[in-house]
Formats: structure tokens, sequence, C-alpha cells
């Protein structure tokens, strides 16, 4: 089993469409969880932070549910700008390990 | 202030070959880890160093070795160079305590 397992897409949704990424880590004991995106032939980039509480940042949320091992990011009202691949990382004992990532294209 | 930087940005080698590549951290940041990405696959870890001292290790053969120097630089070196080897190789660093990586643009070899 992966340590980081994400929904393999693509995802091609209209503008204005909400979209759901799901994704499951492995490891129990895996203490911080984050949300980055990747631009075509660009370095990844810390999109947001995962809490467990969820979290919220504009158009975007984040959930966490330790019990299930389970991380989720939605996206409201999507951009042509959210085009990207969206990584899920999971930081046990600050070895930050990526699933591999989810692309989403939005069109007009 | 400088974000992470590496070098070269691109560079082709022959199998059998060896290559090191280079990253200088945001300054401040004392963690420096190594990750290849091939096409298609988020990045897979390769090494993590804190303070000039190896952190951690993910499954990669010792072809594969890497070193920080006291200025929290570092170099990623791999031996006799495979096919599949080609990627493209993220430098990051951070602090540890967050958890947040900052990545830089990255260094693609291409294999032959």
């Amino acid at each position: 089993r992966k340590e980081v397992e994400q929904d393999p897409g693509p995802f091609n949704v209209p503008e204005g469409a909400t979209v759901a990424f799901n994704c499951t880590y492995s490891n129990s004991a895996s203490q911080s969880f984050f949300w980055y995106r990747q631009d075509c032939r660009k370095e990844p980039k810390l999109l947001m932070s995962v809490y467990s509480s969820g979290n919220e940042d504009g158009r975007f949320t984040a959930q966490l549910n330790r019990a299930s091992q389970y991380i989720s990011l939605l996206i409201r009202d999507s951009k042509l700008s959210d085009s990207a691949t969206y990584l899920c990382v999971v930081n046990l004992l600050d070895d930050m390990r990526f699933g591999a990532g989810t692309r989403l294209t939005v069109k007009p | 202030d400088a974000g992470v930087t590496q070098s070269p940005t691109h560079l082709i080698k022959t199998r059998g070959q060896q290559v090191t590549l280079r990253c200088s951290p945001i300054s401040g940041h004392k963690s420096v880890s190594w990750y290849q990405q091939v096409l298609g696959q988020g990045p897979q870890f390769i090494f993590q160093y804190y303070e000039k001292e190896e952190r951690g290790r993910g499954n990669f053969p010792d072809r594969f070795s890497a070193r920080q120097f006291p200025n929290y630089s570092s170099e990623l070196n791999v031996n006799a160079l495979l096919l599949g080897d080609s990627a493209l190789y993220l430098c990051a660093s951070g602090q540890p305590n967050t958890g947040e990586l900052f990545f830089g643009e990255g260094s693609r070899l291409t294999v032959l």
C-alpha cells in the first residue's frame, strides 16, 4: 500500500464548478498534513495546511479525518487559474511524503 | 529574500556517468530535502539533512548520496547513471517544526 494515495484523476471541470480531491495515508502516526499545488513544469508550492477542525481559505476548504486517515480538498467556484496538479502531503517526523497528485483542468 | 536556488537547471548525461546537483536553501533554513519527480508522479523523497547530518533517507539505491555543508547548502550525487534516473530533482528547505517546504525550481536531468 502506498504511503499517500490520491484520486488518480485527471479532473476536467467547467469554470464555476465545485471539485473535491481525496487523499488517504497509511501511517496513523503522521503528524501534519498539507495540500501543495504544482503548475506544469514548475515546482510544488504550499496551498494550505490541513487541520483536524477543518480550515478554509477563500474558495478552498481542507478537511482531515484522523480516524479514517483521510484528507480532502474542496475548491468552490473554480477558476481557469486553478488548473494545476494538487498534491496531498503527509508529514511524519519531519519526513514529508507526497501523493502522486491529481491534475485539474478548469475549462471556460 | 532569495528563495531556494538549484543548479544546474538542465543537464544531459549518458548512462554510467556521474552527476552532482547543488542547492542553496533559504537564508536561515537549516534543513534541506531532496526529491525525485518523474513525469506524471509526485515527488519521491530521497534525503533530508538537518544541521549537516542525514535525518532521513528514502528508498533509493546507494548510487544516490548527498551531503550538507556548514553554510547549509547541499549537494546530491548520483553515480553510475541509469536511464531511469531521468527526472526532475527538487531541493526543498524548511523549518522542520512547521513541516512546510519551499522548493527550488529543480534540476532536470536527462540520461541518454
